[in-house]
């Protein structure tokens, strides 16, 4: 158990709806990451925070959007849903802008 | 920019044999390395990390990896393969990027071990 939680586990959603992933840090963790892991695309870095504040971005579509809330959680908001949407969604967290992140056991969203 | 490269999507060993997983990386600052196993259905579990000093780091299960400057490589290894081991696994470095610090990770190598 890495510390990080991820909900939900599962996601079963319609092309065109709108869906928010959420993701709680290990304690002490000031930074989160958003990736996307498909067959096709392997594992690709979407987006950044730290400490409520957007660091990076990666290949986050703009139909895409995250933040980090004071308490440092994030959510993740996909919408306008796409069959190729369908992937595992990791959120990951590491104590500052270092060097190891610890990843969450992930979000299956499954695009119908 | 950095970029990783996994020699073999696929890896086949027998119980007990050296497990001998590939990676190349390439980097304009000095780098970090991290070794990542992920299990069917589950998220990815930190294996080893490379930061600076000792160039032989070992990690969780019996895995170690060297870090080659002059190769650009650090292959993961580990002498004898458990049924346990089969997972897949991801070769990741990490640098500074635009007042961020980023990983970028590898395509991955399933390990298959062959009772």
């Amino acid at each position: 158990d890495s510390g990080v939680t991820q909900t939900p586990k599962h996601l079963i959603t319609a092309t065109g709806q709108r869906v928010t992933l959420r993701c709680s840090p290990r304690s002490g963790d000031l930074s989160v990451y958003w990736y996307q892991q498909s067959l096709d695309q392997g594992l690709q870095f979407l987006i950044q925070y730290y400490n409520g504040e957007e660091r990076a971005k990666g290949n986050i579509l703009e139909r895409f959007s995250a933040q980090q809330f004071p308490d440092l959680h994030s959510e993740l908001n996909l919408s306008s849903l796409e069959l190729g949407d369908s992937a595992l969604y990791f959120c990951a967290s590491s104590v500052d802008q270092g060097r190891e992140q610890y990843f969450g056991p992930g979000t299956r969203l499954t695009v119908t | 920019a950095q970029s990783v490269t996994q020699l073999g999507s696929h890896v086949s060993v027998s119980e007990g044999a050296l497990v001998l997983l590939r990676c190349n990386y390439s980097s304009s600052v000095p780098p970090y390395l991290f070794w990542y196993v992920q299990y069917p259905n589950q998220g990815l579990q930190l294996l080893l990390k490379y930061t600076t000093g000792a160039t032989l780091v070992k990690g969780i299960n019996g895995f170690e990896a060297e870090f080659k400057k002059s190769e650009t490589s650090f292959h993961l290894t580990k002498p004898s393969a458990h049924m346990s081991d089969a997972a897949e696994y991801f070769c990741a470095v990490g640098a500074p990027r635009a007042g961020s610090y980023q990983l970028t990770f590898g395509k991955g190598t399933k390990l298959s071990v062959i009772p």
